[in-house]
């Protein structure tokens, strides 16, 4: 099985402020991976796939970027509406897997 | 326009077998490329995913969880059933449906709101 380790596993940010999280994969993924936002109570909404490619929708201070085995989801001018957590998904082979998880609160 | 729901019993208890039916609307399992999988969130914990099934039938699990889980559907109903076996407390969750395309990355790009399963002793 592919594992999925983000980091970090909680931050707190300003809003305004620019957040990075990271997700590596255990093996190469190519571009096979998806990032999602879940706040408490709502069903879990697609932001990026294909590592960099903004769903439809989706604000552009959201973005993503890499390949193979390390990716980023960058906020910039982070917002109130995105203190939520944030996962990153590998869809390279099953069992698809996510990783464990980014929290963002609030400073 | 695309949604998914689930629907199950709220409290399992200890051992039993737990039944959950997505109902979908808005796409086809018998298209090409469309697939509808089950993940969970303990509560406090992060996503899991658990299993897919495709247009084709074919069918994938967690590997933690394969010998516990069946997935199928009826296409004519537009349900995709899970069935889990011998409950214990750490099966407490909110259990999701979502589908996948094929397209690109195959992201999960639809997701039901979740049905919350607690397992009782």
């Amino acid at each position: 099985d592919i594992q999925m380790t983000q980091s970090p596993s909680s931050l707190s940010a300003s809003v305004g402020d620019r957040v990075n999280i990271t997700c590596r994969a255990s093996q190469k993924i190519d571009f096979y991976l998806n990032w999602y936002q879940h706040k408490p109570g709502t069903a879990p909404r697609l932001l990026i796939y294909a590592a960099s490619i903004s769903q439809s929708g989706v604000p552009s201070r959201f973005s993503g970027r890499g390949s193979g085995t390390d990716f980023t989801l960058t906020i910039n001018s982070l917002q109130p509406e995105d203190f939520a957590s944030y996962y990153c998904q590998q869809t390279y082979s099953s069992p698809l897997t996510f990783g464990g998880g980014t929290k963002v609160d609030i400073k | 326009q695309v949604t998914l729901k689930e629907s199950g019993p709220a409290v399992v208890k200890r051992t039993q077998t737990l039944t959950l039916t997505c109902t979908f609307s808005g796409f086809s399992l018998s298209n090409s490329g469309m697939r509808v999988s089950w993940i969970r969130q303990p509560p406090g914990k992060g996503l899991e995913w658990l299993a897919r099934i495709d247009w084709n039938d074919d069918k994938f699990y967690t590997t933690s969880l394969k010998t516990r889980l069946t997935i199928s559907k009826d296409t004519s109903k537009n349900q995709v059933v899970l069935t889990m076996t011998t409950l214990g407390p750490e099966d407490t969750a909110t259990y999701y449906c979502a589908r996948s395309a094929r397209y690109s990355s195959m992201p999960l790009d639809y997701w039901g709101q979740g049905t919350l399963v607690t397992v009782s002793s």
